[in-house]
């Protein structure tokens, strides 16, 4: 039972323009939302969050939208750079639980 | 760098062997999760305490263990180890609970051959 979907698993995009990264979840339970890159050989860092009460968070070139309605959220980055390519996974937070998706894997070419 | 220190980073083994993975969190914090990376597969939680108690288990099987020690270490122990238990495992730390950022040590790769 996958509770929080990353149903792309790759996505390329040229250097300059938007990436749309998506994640689904099904728990109405889950209250906070982030989202990890990893690089290869390393482990994930954070990048973004957002909590149940908004449906947008704005950090530089990387935004999240959350459609509590649809039980989906989405990473937008803007413009994307090459140093962007890595392993995008969201995760998802409520009721003593943090799920994580499979990842989608982001190459930015120039 | 995050942090969190992992060891060993990587670790060959065979069947029905048994490993020990060692994690320390970040300095003050009080909390590690210990998280399991399957090929393809995303981060699977395995188990988080706080301040050496135990706080919630994930998909964790009964012959994988682990503790966390009076100085906030933690270690993650498998047994009977199969093919199938290769993996990167992954621990992370945050101060408290689970609505802050956890923050990922580099992980231990595991190979049973």
């Amino acid at each position: 039972d996958q509770q929080v979907k990353q149903n792309s698993p790759s996505l390329s995009v040229q250097e300059g323009r938007i990436s749309i990264l998506n994640c689904d979840y099904t728990n109405s339970m889950f209250d906070y939302f982030l989202w990890y890159k990893k690089y290869p050989a390393e482990g994930p860092t954070f990048l973004i969050s957002i909590s149940s009460i908004k449906d947008k968070n704005e950090d530089g070139r990387f935004t999240v939208f959350l459609n509590k309605s649809a039980k989906h959220l989405s990473l937008h980055i803007v413009p994307s750079q090459p140093g962007d390519s890595a392993v995008y996974f969201c995760a998802a937070s409520g009721a003593d639980k943090l799920i994580f998706g499979t990842g989608t894997r982001l190459q930015v070419f120039p | 760098d995050s942090g969190v220190t992992q060891t060993p980073k990587h670790l060959i083994t065979a069947t029905g062997q048994r490993v020990t993975l060692r994690c320390s969190p970040r300095s003050g914090d009080l909390s590690v999760y210990w998280y399991q990376q399957s090929l393809d597969q995303g981060l699977q939680f395995l188990i988080h305490y706080y301040n050496g108690e135990e706080r919630a288990k994930g998909n964790i099987l009964e012959r994988f263990s682990a503790q966390q020690f009076p100085d906030l270490h933690s270690e993650l122990n498998l047994s009977s180890l199969e093919l199938g238990d290769s993996a990167l495992y992954f621990c992370a730390s945050t101060q408290g609970g689970l609505s802050e950022t956890q923050y990922f040590g580099p992980g231990t790769r595991l190979l049973v051959l």
